[in-house]
């Protein structure tokens, strides 16, 4: 069916450490792909996108290149910093009503 | 601050209430969707508005729940009867209607049902 699975975290790192959280999705069309950040106390934010293969998304330092081959949005970047503690939630979109959440990893970066 | 807003941001009641949520979204957006998240999950679509019309209902939103969006602006989420499943974080989001259907999200509503 239609999913998102991404690596379990909790992740723990030390400020500039370089961080991957992989994301494969199961889809049917050709999904717009997303990472949505959800700091402490805060809603949801859209930390970058991309939608067609081979598109890379870039935000903040953290990016994502859409991989149709593998289906996967790895999001990735160089050196974290203690304010990029958060929960990072990949997710999907066909352009209709519903976007497809995967659980979210939770980052802690250490100073 | 022009974002998606909801209230309460909390609310605790007892079990057999009932309970209603407020969203307004960015003003400009026609779409209003509204998603459930437990902990450690991520959200779960319930239900879909374009203007005024719930054009989508998802199998998790039982009879106990009802949304309305009466005039296309701001949104309510009711909830009869409650019970202890029905506690999570209510997520409420918007966007216009464009190819790439980026949504906005309020910072939700938490029920916890006693």
């Amino acid at each position: 069916g239609n999913s998102v699975t991404q690596m379990e975290g909790p992740v723990t790192l030390s400020e500039e450490a370089f961080l991957t959280i992989n994301c494969t999705y199961t889809a049917t069309g050709y999904p717009s792909l997303f990472w949505y950040v959800q700091y402490p106390g805060e809603g949801l934010q859209l930390l970058l996108k991309a939608t067609k293969a081979d598109d890379k998304g870039s935000n903040k330092g953290f990016e994502a290149t859409y991989r149709k081959e593998t289906t996967s949005f790895h999001l990735e970047k160089g050196s974290v910093q203690v304010s990029d503690s958060a929960v990072y939630f990949c997710a999907w979109n066909t352009g209709g009503f519903k976007t497809i959440f995967g659980a979210g990893t939770r980052l802690f970066v250490k100073a | 601050d022009t974002g998606v807003s909801q209230n309460p941001r909390h609310k605790i009641t007892k079990r057999g209430q009932n309970v209603t949520f407020r969203c307004d979204p960015i003003s400009e957006h026609n779409r209003l969707y509204w998603y459930r998240q437990t902990l450690g999950q991520g959200p779960e679509f319930l239900t879909y508005f374009q203007n005024e019309a719930q054009l989508e209902k998802s199998r998790l939103l039982s009879d106990r729940f009802s949304a309305e969006r009466p005039k296309g602006s701001f949104s309510t989420l009711e909830i009869q009867r409650t019970e202890q499943g029905d506690s999570a974080m209510y997520l409420c989001a918007s966007s216009s209607e464009g190819q790439f259907n980026e949504q906005f999200f309020g910072p939700g509503t938490r029920l916890t049902v006693l």
